[in-house]
């Protein structure tokens, strides 16, 4: 149980390019997901908090326009990364909540890496 | 702001010994801590979690140990293998459940000797 899964795993596009990323939980439902970024051999780093039916809950200094995020059902969250230039080039990773093992917790995707030309 | 941190980037041990990860915090509101585990080019895999109610929990070769006086959480490894070798993260949760996202410490290399 708890099987998160994103698509693509990877991606490389040419700058100014917009980049869907797909999160979805496989064998339950979210009504909340999660994206991080981690660069290089660094932590990582929250994002957005995405809610099925309202807004997503951006973290200061992530721009809500660049990072488009949308949860359109209960197991699905969407990251568009619009106009996307290098620095944006990073491992995306989302994260849902769900029960396996008897634990309720946050269980991570494989994640997206996303290189811009 | 706030944040959880790592007192080493890197720790080798041999194989068949026992490791010990530390982490500290600072948000002394949290009250749910969890260990990943990240394979390169993979996403983070769930190890172990505690809640600030217990000072330690036991699962199976792992066992997360929790002070609050210090604010400061450890991961213990029992008879390390060579699967065990990535890079392991400490998160917190300030409410619990994981019910919000997540803040994580810098993270620890471990790797195995033969």
């Amino acid at each position: 149980g708890a099987v998160v899964s994103q698509h693509p795993s990877w991606v490389i596009c040419k700058s100014g390019t917009s980049v869907k990323i797909e999160c979805r939980s496989l064998d339950f439902q979210a009504t909340t997901m999660f994206w991080y970024r981690q660069f290089p051999k660094q932590s990582l780093m929250l994002m957005a908090t995405s809610n099925e039916g309202s807004k997503a809950t951006y973290e200061q200094g992530v721009e809500k326009d660049k990072f488009l995020i949308n949860h359109a059902s209960l197991t699905l969250s969407t990251l568009t990364v619009t106009s996307a230039h290098p620095e944006d080039s990073s491992f995306y990773i989302c994260s849902a909540r769900g029960l396996a093992g008897g634990r309720e917790t946050q269980y991570f995707g494989p994640g997206t890496r996303l290189l811009v030309l | 702001g706030e944040s959880v941190g790592l007192h080493l980037p890197t720790l080798s041990v041999q194989e068949g010994d026992n490791s010990i990860i530390n982490c500290a915090y600072s948000n002394s509101a949290s009250d749910y801590f969890i260990w990943y585990k990240q394979e390169s080019g993979k996403g983070p895999q769930f190890i172990i979690d505690i809640r600030s109610n217990m000072d330690k929990r036991q699962g199976q070769r792992v066992t997360v140990l929790l002070n609050k006086t210090v604010k400061h959480l450890s991961l213990q490894i029992a008879a390390t293998q060579p699967g065990d070798s990535a890079v392991y993260f400490c998160a917190e949760n300030p409410t619990g459940g994981g019910a919000d996202g997540l803040t994580f410490g810098k993270g620890t290399h471990l790797i195995i000797q033969p």
